[in-house]
């Protein structure tokens, strides 16, 4: 079935240094792919997404580029800041109705 | 415009208790999700609503898990009775697609109920 695998975590950061979190999927067909932010304390919420191959989504700061050849969906940020200190979930579409199939996690801790 | 919510946001039960978890969605969305969420896992999903009636609960274990969505607003979901390993953060979600074609991913999370199960 449809899968989404994540680096894991946590990682840890100093404040202005470059972010990657690498995301990879398995999946029948062109899914929709997805990252997720879930701040502390709150609930899950849609940073970005991209619909098809070759699309680029974007969002404070934030993009992850849809690579059908590698499968892939990584999320990339120039300069983090203390404030991007999340859990980070990559996630796929599994047909209709906006089924969701999300990864693990990945912990980001940003130091000043 | 007000959020999804849900309650209690924490439930300590001992094993073979039952415990109700109900949430109300954003006002006008159509799917309703209830979500499992392990530590360390990602979010799992149990249900999906459209409207009151039920789209997906092929991970539902139907043996303890129940969940209704009555009137097609405000949903609860129950478990009977509770095992250790269903310790969990559970999540609802609503969005406003509709219909078999893919909307938009955009699902939006109430903070969770937090389950221990002792």
């Amino acid at each position: 079935g449809n899968s989404v695998t994540q680096m894991e975590g946590p990682v840890t950061l100093s404040e202005e240094a470059f972010l990657t979190i690498n995301c990879t999927y398995t999946a029948t067909g062109y899914p929709s792919l997805f990252w997720y932010v879930q701040y502390p304390g709150e609930g899950l919420q849609l940073l970005l997404k991209a619909t098809k191959a070759d699309d680029k989504g974007s969002n404070k700061g934030f993009e992850a580029t849809y690579r059908k050849e590698t499968t892939s969906f990584h999320l990339e940020k120039g300069s983090v800041q203390v404030s991007d200190s999340a859990v980070y979930f990559c996630a796929l579409s599994d047909g209709g109705y906006n089924k969701l199939i999300f990864g693990a996690g990945t912990r980001l801790a940003v130091h000043p | 415009e007000a959020g999804v919510a849900q309650s209690p946001r924490y439930k300590i039960i001992e094993k073979r208790q039952s415990v109700a978890f109900w949430c109300n969605p954003i006002s006008g969305h159509a799917t309703l999700y209830w979500y499992q969420q392990i530590l360390g896992q990602g979010p799992k999903l149990l249900i999906q609503f459209q409207n009151n009636g039920v789209v997906d609960d092929s991970q539902l274990p139907k043996d303890r898990f129940s969940a209704e969505r009555l009137k097609g607003v405000d949903s609860t979901l129950k478990i009977q009775p509770a095992k250790l390993e269903d310790s969990a953060v559970y999540l609802c979600a609503s969005s406003p697609a509709t219909g078999l074609a893919p909307g938009t991913g955009e699902l939006f999370f109430g903070e969770g109920s937090r389950l221990t199960v002792l």
